[in-house]
């Protein structure tokens, strides 16, 4: 059974088309997120989603709007879709306790390569 | 100063070689710390999370200087399947809001 499970892996896409990435997890965990591995590696935090209420909301265009309809899922959905925006787009979850010294850290999704064309 | 930062890498170094990489943060109140590894085209999978008082599982050492604000990772007896990226992860407050460094690639070769 695969704890968090997004799709598409792939998606290759025109300039200007809106696309949706979808995540699901299976593990229970009260927050998810979706974070961007560009071209240089960099990972980015994008999101952060705590029992459906966003908590994080990193410095991306609004043309990025995240959904959470219940816990165990947390969408993407992308307008207008630009050259720049092709990456790699992970979810993960995280059940994180503060003060906690045995905080597990993140699961991560196997991404979602997104090609714009 | 950024909030994260990583050895800048490659390191190559033969099989049963002993390598260690650094990672320091920036902000003082930051509360967990982890060691990620990610295969090429893959997800970062946790390693390690690296507790106060340094912890170990196996081959790997993970240490934690809170004074000097800094992480370690210590690899002994180098195997060909350690080749990766490993990306040193950080929270920056008490919140779950978790920066990751922009990691340092190990090839260990035969």
């Amino acid at each position: 059974d695969t704890a968090v499970s997004q799709t598409p892996k792939y998606l290759v896409t025109q300039m200007g088309n809106d696309k949706s990435i979808k995540c699901e997890q299976n593990l229970g965990h009260d927050t998810m997120y979706w974070y961007k591995q560009d071209s240089k590696k960099f990972l980015k935090i994008m999101f952060s989603y705590n029992n459906k209420e966003l908590i994080i909301n990193e410095t991306v265009p609004n043309r990025f709007s995240p959904k959470s309809p219940d816990k165990a899922h947390l969408n993407l959905h992308i307008n207008s879709l630009e050259l720049g925006d092709s990456a790699v787009y992970f979810c993960a979850s995280s059940q994180w306790d503060p003060g906690q010294d045995n905080n597990y850290g993140y699961t991560f999704g196997s991404g979602t390569r997104l090609t714009v064309v | 100063r950024k909030e994260v930062e990583q050895d800048p890498g490659p390191f190559n170094v033969p099989e049963g070689a002993t390598v260690a990489f650094n990672c320091t943060y920036s902000n003082s109140a930051s509360q967990s710390f982890f060691w990620y590894r990610q295969d090429c085209r893959k997800e970062p999978k946790l390693l390690m999370s690296v507790y106060s008082s340094g912890n170990e599982d196996g081959r790997f050492t993970a240490q934690l200087n809170r004074a000097s604000q800094y992480i370690s990772l210590l690899i002994r007896d180098s195997k060909l399947s350690d080749s990766a990226t490993y990306l040193c992860v950080v929270n920056l407050d008490y919140g779950q809001n978790f920066v990751f460094g922009p990691g340092t690639r190990l090839s260990v070769l035969p």
